[in-house]
């Protein structure tokens, strides 16, 4: 199956600072990936529909200032969480599809958990 | 709109023992509908997903589930748990457009 590759997989930040994560695609072209937040012990929360080229879709009561995702490529998507607080800690995970808008089954990142002390 | 729901957050059996794990979903479309399974701080995998073939879909790991329109579920089953199953489990469902919406997860504990 395809690989998506996230990095760094830890981060333990100071709050105020600003952190970046990457998302590739190692062996496909992905146009469309997805960034999720994961609290403890809950489900996936969408974020935001990275667009290769174009702005992100975010989901509503996503702050697009406080979590900065650009596409530049087709292997490439970053999330760089701004001036992060301690109640940005979380694991946040990004996803690319391959195939059909609905038929096409999400191919995850490992994840990357974010500590902001 | 489209929701998935799944009944259990934490389900416990006994090693070779029957694995069910419930899941209804709402769809105003015919939906295309996924099983993923999430170890400890790890990304999720794909189990097995049904896109309006056969109503039965076997997937990796022994899993299958069943597609049932009437009853709006897609039970994930197995027949006999081992040690290594022992995760989260994450239905899904995706219709009508890029999103995929993920239910609140089940964990499977599986007793010795």
């Amino acid at each position: 199956g395809a690989v998506v590759s996230q990095h760094p997989s830890r981060v333990i930040c100071k709050s105020g600072t600003s952190v970046k994560i990457e998302c590739r695609s190692l062996d496909f072209q992905a146009t469309t990936m997805f960034w999720y937040r994961q609290f403890p012990k809950q489900s996936l929360m969408l974020m935001a529909t990275s667009n290769e080229g174009s702005k992100a879709t975010y989901e509503q009561g996503v702050e697009k200032d406080k979590f900065l995702i650009n596409h530049a490529s087709l292997t490439l998507s970053t999330l760089t969480v701004t001036s992060a607080h301690p109640e940005d800690s979380s694991f946040y995970i990004c996803s690319a599809r391959v195939g059909s808008r609905d038929t096409g089954e999400l191919f995850f990142g490992e994840g990357s958990r974010l500590t902001v002390l | 709109a489209q929701s998935v729901t799944q009944l259990g957050s934490h389900v416990s059996v006994s090693e070779g023992a029957l694995v069910l794990l419930r899941c209804n979903y709402s769809s105003s479309v015919p939906p295309y509908l996924f099983w993923y399974v999430q170890y400890p701080n790890q990304g999720l995998q794909l189990l097995l997903k049904y896109t309006s073939a056969a109503t039965l879909v076997k997937g990796i790991n022994g899993f299958e589930a069943e597609f049932k329109k009437s009853e709006t579920s897609f039970h994930l089953t197995k027949p006999s748990a081992h040690m290594s199953d022992a995760a989260e489990y994450f239905c899904a469902v995706a219709s009508g457009g890029f999103k995929t919406i993920f239910g609140a997860g089940t964990r499977l504990f599986v007793k010795a």
